[in-house]
């Protein structure tokens, strides 16, 4: 199966600041390649699709790139309500399969 | 507004069956699969499978073929996710998620289910 690593683990930026998150694929997914955002105690939220369409309602703040294997996750300047676990899914393989994520923590 | 709604926390013991649900609203059920997919403490997701609402066809990922079964009823827009024999292994967070075509993206999600198997 497809193992997807992301990097870092934990990433703690100030708010405004901008945050990188990268999603690297062990073969290729093309751009088949989805983000989450997960808070404590709820449900995951889309955020893009396709490596680089955002999904319907979500801040021109967040912005997704690559293909291939190397994809990266862009939070231009952060806000308090973007700390969160983020989490990359690609579904050109199957089975489809997720990163571990990325705890983006305030500094 | 599209909801997905899960059943509420289980606790069992090893060896009991369980089934969990996951009902959908604010869109047509049986356009759509829905899957399941699981996160263990402090881990990422593994998805388990996928059902389509509109025919039942079922498939699995090969990590849980064997060890869960899923299922919808359309007449109620809920999907299903059951085990026969719980094991202390299967304590995590259950969620289920739905999808437009069988590759594809999850554009929304339930709010999970934590599932807890004790002695």
């Amino acid at each position: 199966e497809t193992l997807m690593t992301q990097s870092p683990a934990t990433l703690s930026v100030s708010p405004g600041d901008r945050a990188t998150l990268s999603c690297r694929a062990s073969q290729s997914v093309n751009n088949n390649l989805a983000w989450y955002q997960q808070k404590p105690g709820q449900a995951p939220r889309l955020l893009i699709f396709g490596a680089s369409s955002r999904a319907t309602g979500i801040p021109g703040r967040f912005s997704g790139s690559g293909s291939g294997t190397e994809f990266t996750l862009t939070i231009s300047s952060l806000q308090s309500e973007d700390f969160a676990v983020y989490f990359c899914h690609q579904y050109s393989n199957w089975p489809t399969t997720f990163g571990q994520g990325t705890k983006v923590e305030i500094k | 507004e599209v909801q997905l709604v899960q059943s509420g926390a289980e606790v069992k013991k090893p060896g009991e069956s369980l089934k969990i649900s996951c009902k959908g609203s604010g869109f047509t059920f049986t356009n759509y699969w829905i899957n399941w997919a699981r996160q263990m403490p402090g881990k990422g997701l593994e998805w388990m499978g996928t059902i389509y609402a509109g025919d039942s066809d079922t498939r699995y990922s090969p990590s849980f073929q064997g060890q869960v079964t899923i299922s919808v009823d359309k007449s109620i827009s809920t999907a299903y996710l059951q085990w026969s024999s719980l094991k202390a292994s299967d304590n995590a967070i259950y969620y289920c998620a739905r999808m437009t075509s069988l590759v594809n993206w999850f554009d929304s999600w339930g709010q999970g289910t934590l599932v807890t198997v004790s002695s």
